[in-house]
């Protein structure tokens, strides 16, 4: 089975501007989490969907925005980039059990904002 | 408030010398405690994973113990390698009739010394 894979691996963004950063999970998961990294804060949850809901939601602002779709690939979003937001951006899958807690993560996107 | 800390929050080593991590947490109610190696740029990976009535469990170099009495956890690394240099992350799930909550702690950054 092939891992969770993320796209891009990197990325240069200038404050202001908006990106969107792709996730598609473990076969037949469908459970998608997104986590932010930076160094000395560890990771930090966003937001989690299950089935296209959104079914738990971290403290960020309202500029991180996530999606998911029918084959359970998932985007997130982050609009009008600041500074603070430059960091490992990683998305975990977990399979069709709800209360499973085993997540695979993929190998993240190193978000830049200059 | 469920909660996970890590000490110590960094550490270096010389290669072929043993090292603890450790775990402490507050988390009810308890499912499972797992750790995770992430090498720098990288996604977390599973290296062990224990349920309440487990005390030890190895992987190779790694041996994982569980004292459910005092919420803690310690992750033994025997003989380290230069490849062992990466943030070892516990993690912690509390699951209840309806929904699973995971819970990271901020990690330990380990640096092994030629």
């Amino acid at each position: 089975k092939a891992g969770v894979t993320q796209t891009p691996r990197y990325l240069i963004k200038t404050r202001g501007q908006q990106v969107t950063l792709s996730c598609s999970p473990i076969s037949g998961h469908r459970s998608v989490s997104w986590y932010q990294q930076t160094p000395g804060q560890g990771l930090q949850f966003l937001f989690e969907y299950f089935s296209e809901t959104q079914r738990n939601k971290g403290n960020f602002p309202g500029r991180f925005s996530g999606r998911q779709f029918s084959n359970s690939r998932s985007e997130m979003n982050v609009s009008t980039l600041e500074l603070g937001d430059s960091a490992l951006y990683l998305c975990a899958s977990r399979d069709r059990d709800p209360r499973s807690n085993e997540q695979f993560f993929g190998p993240g996107t190193r978000l830049t904002v200059l | 408030k469920n909660q996970v800390e890590q000490s110590p929050q960094s550490l270096i080593i010389l290669e072929g010398k043993n090292c603890t991590l450790q775990c402490n947490y507050t988390v009810s109610p308890f499912s499972n405690l797992r750790w995770y190696k992430q090498d720098t740029g990288r996604g977390p990976v599973s290296l062990t994973i224990m349920t309440f009535s487990e005390n030890t469990k190895s992987n190779g170099r790694y041996t994982a113990t569980l004292d459910a009495d005092t919420k803690q956890s310690s992750l033994h690394i025997t003989a380290s390698q230069l490849s062992d240099s990466a943030s070892y992350i516990c993690v912690v799930s509390a699951v209840d009739s309806s929904a699973s909550k995971i819970i990271f702690g901020s990690g330990t950054r380990l640096s092994i010394r030629p």
